[in-house]
């Protein structure tokens, strides 16, 4: 069935590095989303991508769909402590929306 | 907008025994509301999917009689764990969709411990 991975699995960083999680799938996509899960909290929906190519920025961070619509990206420029959470994409697939795995971010001040 | 809540946000229960979730949209109406499992350090998993006034559609592995879902109304569906055992221990957190249906708004979720 439809499956999105996810890397890195895990990611360390100083705060004020770049921070980047990937997210891919063997079929084309018709839409991917990203979440983030702060620790001991819910997922909060973080931005919807559609259109193949598409780049959309929210202040310090910047998603992106490939033009196959099969892999997706998300950068996060200059990480504060803010940022620390768990990041997943979610795409649909046999269940209305299929999770990866999850990037968990944590940021050393 | 686009809240959603759930109750309990914890509960400890004897093996054995019975448990109800809660989860609200509060301020619109829910057409469709989804019920995930979540253990420590891992991705969420669906459970089921439920509509209002219709059965829930049930994900492969995921035991019909042991996780009853009820979706009475546009803002309420419910989530009972009967019989409760210690592996049913989990972090399980519901989320509902409105008009933009692909946008999943998600609850608190509810910490279950079984002892």
């Amino acid at each position: 069935g439809q499956q999105v991975m996810q890397i890195p699995q895990y990611q360390h960083v100083q705060e004020g590095e770049d921070f980047t999680t990937y997210c891919n799938s063997s079929t084309t996509l018709s839409n991917i989303q990203w979440y983030k899960q702060r620790p001991g909290g819910h997922p909060v929906f973080l931005i919807q991508l559609v259109k193949s190519g598409e780049v959309k920025k929210q202040k310090r961070l910047t998603f992106q769909f490939g033009e196959a619509k099969k892999n997706s990206s998300l950068h996060i420029t200059a990480t504060q402590t803010t940022d620390v959470g768990t990041y997943f994409c979610a795409a649909p697939g046999p269940t209305p929306l299929v999770f990866g795995k999850g990037t968990r971010l944590s940021v050393i001040a | 907008g686009a809240v959603v809540s759930q109750h309990p946000s914890w509960v400890i229960c004897k093996s054995g025994t019975s448990v109800k979730i809660e989860c609200r949209s509060l301020d619109f109406q829910a057409t469709t509301m989804f019920w995930y499992r979540q253990f420590p350090k891992q991705s969420l998993m669906l459970m089921a999917t439920s509509n209002e006034g219709s059965k829930a559609t049930y994900e492969q592995g995921v035991e019909k009689d042991k996780f009853l879902i009820n979706h009475a109304s546009l803002t309420l569906s419910t989530l009972t764990v009967t019989s409760a055992h210690p592996e049913d221990s989990s972090f399980y957190i519901c989320s509902a969709s409105g008009q933009r249906f692909y946008e999943q708004y998600f609850g608190p979720g509810t910490r279950l411990t079984v002892t």
